[in-house]
């Protein structure tokens, strides 16, 4: 199975609005409404920030939001603060079952 | 509030066989899917398998010839065994618990992780 497709960076502002893609095949993404999205910071597990594609757990901020369309997916932070800066992994469940990751995208706050 | 704690060997000599062991407090390790992800040292984030309430499992492709996670209930444990190490197997491996709302598994609970090195 291949690794989802993420940018390696994006970066924004304080208090800009930044959007993360995730594309994936009809294989996984393309049909399947289980897209999650996890932050990690430097030294730390990661930390589930959306799941069910735009579904937020308890506790994770509103700014954090995701959605889809076709075979991608997409984590939209608004209001960029500078505690979100992180590495950003998207996942996906399969036809075959199994749950392939995204390579990683890396958000820096100017 | 469920926690997860993986262990571990720490170092290991190629081509032997690593073994880790997850314990899970706060909660039953019954009726839910358990995962094992590793991530390389500066890498990206590697699904390993997981392994249902029920003990079916699914496993990455790429590494199912050396890979098997096991459950035991009674101890509240998660377990991960992989043969044939190589140093490209040097990473954090981390055990996560995994909901299922109705579209697909995805990792909620996640243990800190522990760095295995490859190494003779």
């Amino acid at each position: 199975q291949s690794a989802l497709t993420q940018p390696a960076s994006v970066s924004g502002s304080p208090g800009q609005s930044i959007t993360i893609s995730c594309t994936g095949t009809s294989s996984d993404i393309g049909v399947y409404k289980c897209v999650s999205w996890y932050q990690q910071h430097p030294g730390k597990a990661p930390k589930l920030m959306i799941y069910d594609v735009s579904s937020r757990p308890s506790g994770v901020s509103n700014r954090f939001s995701g959605s889809k369309s076709g075979n991608t997916a997409s984590l939209t932070i608004s209001g960029l603060q500078p505690e979100d800066e992180a590495d950003y992994y998207c996942t996906s469940y399969t036809i075959t079952r199994t749950v392939v990751f995204g390579g990683g995208t890396k958000v820096t706050v100017l | 509030q469920v926690q997860l704690q993986a262990s571990g060997p720490g170092l290991v000599k190629p081509s032997e066989t690593l073994s880790l062991t997850c314990t899970v407090s706060g909660g039953s390790i019954n009726s839910y899917y358990w995962s094992w992800i590793r991530q390389p040292p500066g890498k990206g984030l590697e699904w390993i398998g997981f392994i249902s309430y029920s003990g079916s499992t699914n496993y990455n492709p790429s590494l199912r010839s050396r890979v098997t996670i096991s459950v035991d209930a009674s101890d509240n444990q998660l377990s991960l065994k992989v043969n044939s190490l190589t140093a490209a197997d040097t990473a954090f491996y981390y055990c996560a618990r995994m909901l299922d709302s109705g579209y697909g598994p995805f990792a909620d609970y996640w243990g800190q992780g522990t760095l295995v090195t490859v190494s003779s």
